[in-house]
């Protein structure tokens, strides 16, 4: 069964370092998202992605993030300079064009910043 | 702002009981509604969604779903200890393009 993968499985990082993750979504979907989970707390949205361009972002996703989609397999969230409250899981999500809105996640990026 | 809001628990049942999860929203234009199972330190794992008013069936869950009440349920049967997990609500604004998540509820079941 197709799924969804994400790489790296930890990352640690140093405040103000720019940080990468990456999310190989469901070979045919063609909507992506990033959402982050701050420890104990909710799951949020961060972003949404189709045609190559940001569809919705939320008040948490500022000039500090940004997402790629830079092959035809990858889809990536960059955070430029990181903060400690950045520490977090970060899930990547994708869904099919057809059909309905059912969204399938990633293991996960939990990202830590010391 | 739109909310999703979910008694947060932990709700305790014996194996093969009936859990029932509720979850209210805020925003009258959510069209289609989820749940998730979360596993601790795993990722959400879509389990059941429904997109009109009534009931959705398959296998062991039920979802439920009441727009005019803006409430939404999910009930499982026979629960399992394998069940035990926390359960997210999850609601799709109208215009599809992201979720609003509960803060989920937790649930035990008891062999």
């Amino acid at each position: 069964e197709p799924e969804v993968t994400q790489t790296p499985s930890h990352q640690v990082t140093q405040m103000g370092q720019e940080v990468i993750l990456r999310c190989v979504p469901i070979s045919n979907h063609l909507y992506f998202y990033w959402y982050r989970q701050i420890l104990g707390q909710k799951v949020e949205f961060l972003v949404s992605f189709y045609n190559n361009e940001i569809s919705e972002k939320s008040e948490i996703f500022d000039d500090q993030f940004s997402v790629e989609r830079p092959d035809g397999s990858n889809f990536t969230l960059k955070i430029r300079s990181t903060k400690l409250e950045d520490s977090a899981m970060y899930f990547c999500a994708s869904r099919s064009k057809a059909g309905g809105y059912e969204q399938y996640f990633g293991p996960g990026t939990r990202l830590t910043v010391t | 702002q739109k909310e999703v809001e979910q008694n947060s628990g932990p709700l305790s049942v014996p194996e093969g009981a009936i859990a029932s999860l509720n979850c209210t929203y805020s925003d009258r234009g959510s069209q289609s509604f989820f749940w998730y199972r979360q596993y601790s330190g795993k990722s959400p794992e879509l389990i059941m969604f429904i997109y009109s008013n009534g009931d959705k069936e398959d296998g062991r869950f039920t979802a439920q779903l009441n727009k005019a009440s803006q409430y939404v349920s999910l009930l499982i049967r026979d629960s399992q200890p394998s069940d035990s997990a926390t359960y997210l609500c999850a609601v799709n604004g109208w215009a599809g393009n992201q979720f609003y998540f509960g803060t989920g509820t937790s649930l035990t079941v008891i062999p």
